[in-house]
């Protein structure tokens, strides 16, 4: 198994730019989320689903869309970027619900000029 | 909502030592506690974790403590080693929402 894979690694955008965030699991988890991790702030939570076809808003959404349209895929999606982005961003799974053991990607760094 | 704090920010201990690091918590249904190391560069990975049915809980040289009352849970790492020294984070999760939150994270220095 791969288990949770993200592309790009790095990433350099300039303000106003869109992009997405591509993140895979192999698993066959239902729960996935988002976070962003900044310095000093730990990791805080974008988006999550529950499952295909169910996202929610987690603590910091502003900024960010994302769809499940399969069990495998949870790709992030940066509208219009802003400098105030630039962070690394996480993408994990969870078998069952939060309460189950969070399987991180690699993450990827992203700077927005 | 919920709110987790975590102290210290930084902790330098001498190799064999102990060390502590302790998380408190807003919400009294929380009922998950788990602990996540993230070694520089690397993602975050899960060394322990406890629910709120469960005082304390060990592996090996780890151990997690919890106390409901006070809202607060503790991490324990006993006989510190080099490949310890990582930054750890502890997180919270209520059944009132699908959501762990995080603290903000305890660097771990082990001084040789």
């Amino acid at each position: 198994n791969a288990g949770v894979t993200q592309t790009p690694k790095f990433q350099v955008l300039k303000t106003g730019q869109s992009m997405t965030l591509q993140c895979a699991q192999d698993m066959n988890h239902e729960y996935m989320s988002w976070y962003r991790q900044d310095p000093g702030m730990g990791l805080r939570l974008i988006h999550y689903s529950v499952g295909a076809g169910i996202t929610d808003q987690g603590e910091v959404p502003n900024g960010y869309n994302v769809s499940r349209s399969t069990t495998e895929d949870f790709p992030l999606r940066l509208l219009s970027a802003a400098p105030s982005q630039t962070s690394v961003y996480f993408c994990a799974s969870t078998e069952g619900l939060a309460t189950d053991t969070q399987y991180f990607g690699p993450g990827t760094r992203l700077t927005v000029l | 909502g919920e709110n987790v704090e975590q102290h210290p920010s930084t902790l330098s201990v001498q190799e064999g030592d102990s060390a502590v690091i302790k998380c408190t918590y807003s919400d009294s249904a929380s009922n998950y506690f788990p602990w996540y190391k993230q070694e520089l560069g690397k993602r975050p990975q899960l060394i322990i974790d406890i629910r709120s049915n469960v005082g304390e809980k060990k592996d090996q040289r780890i151990a997690v403590t919890l106390n409901k009352t006070a809202k607060h849970f503790s991490l324990h790492i006993t006989e510190t080693q080099p490949e310890d020294s990582a930054v750890y984070f502890c997180a919270a999760h209520s059944d009132s929402n699908y959501q762990l939150i995080w603290g903000a994270g305890t660097k771990l220095i082990i001084k040789p």
